[in-house]
C-alpha cells in the first residue's frame, strides 16, 4: 500500500493564479482532511471530508474548494492564490475504530509571491 | 467550538532525562480519540501514541507513555529516557464525533546531549 499521496511536494505560485493539490490514498479511508501548518499555530483544518460526495468546512475554509467524488482522491483548489496563503499543506485520512491513526501526505511547501 | 491547547511552546532536558509535554483540550462529547504526533525535521507526521477516550487505562508505548485525565481534559505526554532522535516538534490532536481531527500548536521539543 502506497498510504497517502499528496503532490507536489514543492510549488512557487503568482498572486492570482489557481492550482490545485492532489490527494489520493489506497487505504479506503472514509475520513480525509486538509490542513495548512504555519509556524507556532500548529495544523489549522482548511476542509474535511466523512466520504465520498460529503465535504465541509474547517477552520480556515476561505479561499479553498475541495471535493470528493471517489473515496481514494480528495484534491484541494486555490482558487486566486494570495501571499497569505503560504504555508505548508498536509492532507489526512482515517477511519474511526480501535485502532485509529491518521496517515499523512508527504507535505506541500507552497509559496505565493 | 472544541479545541485543543499545547501550552509550552519549547521545552528542552538534557539527554536521559524524563520530559512531560502537556496538552488540555476542550469538549462536551464523551467519546473520542486522542494522539500524540512527532514531526521531525523531515516535516513527516510519524504517530507516538494513542488513547481511546472511553478507555481508563492510560496508553504505554516503550519510553512513551500518556496522562489521560479525562474529567480534567488532560491529556499529557511522558518521555522517558529521552534520546536525540526525540528531538522533534510534538503535537496533541484529537478526533471527535463529528469526525474532526483537531490540532494543537506543537511543542518543540529539543534534547540536548
Amino acid at each position: 500500500n502506497a498510504g497517502v499521496t499528496q503532490t507536489p511536494k514543492f510549488q512557487v505560485l503568482k498572486t492570482g493564479q489557481s492550482m490545485t493539490l492532489q490527494c489520493a490514498q489506497d487505504m479506503n479511508h472514509e475520513y480525509m482532511s486538509w490542513y495548512r501548518q504555519d509556524p507556532g499555530m500548529g495544523l489549522r483544518l482548511i476542509h474535511y471530508s466523512v466520504g465520498a460526495g460529503i465535504t465541509d468546512q474547517g477552520e480556515v475554509p476561505n479561499g479553498y474548494n475541495v471535493s470528493r467524488s471517489t473515496t481514494e482522491d480528495f484534491p484541494l483548489r486555490l482558487l486566486s492564490a494570495a501571499p497569505s496563503q503560504t504555508s505548508v499543506y498536509f492532507c489526512a485520512s482515517w477511519d474511526r475504530g480501535h485502532d485509529t491513526e491518521a496517515f499523512f501526505g508527504q507535505g506541500t511547501r507552497l509559496t505565493v509571491v | 467550538a472544541q479545541t485543543v491547547t499545547q501550552s509550552q511552546p519549547e521545552m528542552s532536558v538534557q539527554e536521559a532525562e524524563t520530559v512531560t509535554l502537556s496538552c488540555t483540550y476542550d469538549t462536551s462529547e464523551n467519546n473520542y480519540y486522542l494522539f500524540w504526533y512527532k514531526q521531525p525535521p523531515s516535516r513527516q507526521m510519524i504517530l507516538v501514541i494513542r488513547q481511546e477516550a472511553y478507555k481508563q487505562q492510560n496508553a504505554t508505548e516503550n519510553r512513551f507513555s500518556v496522562n489521560f485525565q479525562k474529567a480534567a481534559k488532560s491529556f499529557s505526554l511522558k518521555i522517558s529516557d529521552s534520546q536525540l532522535g526525540d528531538t522533534a516538534m510534538y503535537f496533541c490532536a484529537v478526533i471527535w464525533g463529528n469526525y474532526q481531527l483537531i490540532w494543537g500548536a506543537g511543542t518543540k521539543l529539543i534534547i540536548k546531549p
